[in-house]
C-alpha cells in the first residue's frame, strides 16, 4: 500500500505571495492533519481535515487554511506569505471514523519544504 | 487539555550503550501513547504506542516504552544503540479518534562511535 504523498518536496517563495500545498492520504484513510515543524517551535498542529470538514484548528492566523477533497486528498494554503512561514509542512493520514473510537495513529509523508526569501 | 514534556532535547550517547529517553505527559482523561522517529529530511515513522494492556510496549528497531501511570511517564529506551539511531524522536499523546495528537517538542539522539 503505498504512503501518504506529499507535494511539491521543496518550494522557495517571496514575500506576499501565496502557497497551495497538496497531500495524498494513504489509501482507505480519511482523515488528514497537516503541521508545521521549525527548528524553534517544534511540531505544530494546524488542522485536521475528516470527510471534507475540518474537526479539528490549531492556533495559526486565517492565513492559514486548507481543504480537503471527497477522494481524502487535501490542500493546505498559505496566503501572504511572511518570513516566518519557512518551515516543513507535515501531513499525516490517519485511519478514523466519524466518531472517536480508534488511536488517532498518524501516518506521515515526508513533508513540504517551504522557504520564503 | 493534554501536554508532553520531553525532558532532554538532546542526548548524547555513544555507539552499543544504553539509552532511555524520557516524557512525561498530562491528561485528565485517559489517552493512547506515541513515540515517533524523524530521520533527516523525512516524515515522521511510528516506532511503537501503548493503547492498553501490558504497560511495557515493544516496538521496532529493538525499542521499548514502559508506560507509568502514577508517574505519568512513557520512557523510551533501547538497551545498545547504533550510529543509525541518530535521528529525533518524538512522544505523543491523542484522545483517539476525532482529537488532535499532541506532540512534544522532541529529542534529538546523537549516537557516536
Amino acid at each position: 500500500k503505498a504512503g501518504v504523498t506529499q507535494t511539491p518536496r521543496y518550494l522557495i517563495k517571496t514575500r506576499g505571495q501565496q502557497v497551495t500545498l497538496s497531500c495524498s492520504p494513504i489509501s482507505g484513510h480519511r482523515s488528514v492533519s497537516w503541521y508545521q515543524q521549525t527548528p524553534g517551535q517544534g511540531l505544530q498542529f494546524l488542522f485536521e481535515y475528516f470527510s471534507e470538514t475540518q474537526r479539528n484548528k490549531g492556533n495559526f492566523p486565517g492565513r492559514f487554511s486548507g481543504r480537503q477533497f471527497s477522494n481524502s486528498r487535501s490542500e493546505m494554503n498559505v496566503s501572504t506569505l511572511e518570513l516566518g512561514d519557512s518551515a516543513l509542512y507535515l501531513c499525516a493520514s490517519s485511519v478514523a471514523t466519524s466518531g472517536t473510537s480508534g488511536d488517532n495513529e498518524q501516518f506521515f509523508g515526508p513533508g513540504t519544504r517551504l522557504t520564503v526569501l | 487539555a493534554q501536554s508532553v514534556t520531553q525532558l532532554d532535547s538532546q542526548v548524547p550517547v555513544f555507539e552499543e550503550a544504553p539509552v532511555e529517553l524520557r516524557c512525561n505527559y498530562s491528561s485528565s482523561v485517559s489517552v493512547y501513547l506515541f513515540w515517533y522517529v524523524q530521520y533527516p529530511n523525512q516524515g515522521l515513522q511510528l516506532l511503537l504506542k501503548y493503547l492498553s494492556g501490558s504497560t511495557l510496549v515493544k516496538g521496532i528497531n529493538g525499542f521499548e516504552a514502559e508506560f507509568n501511570k502514577s508517574q505519568t511517564s512513557f520512557h523510551l529506551r533501547k538497551p545498545s544503540v547504533h550510529i543509525s539511531d541518530t535521528a529525533e524522536y518524538f512522544c505523543a499523546v491523542s484522545r483517539g479518534g476525532g482529537f488532535k495528537t499532541i506532540f512534544g517538542a522532541g529529542t534529538r539522539l546523537f549516537v557516536k562511535a
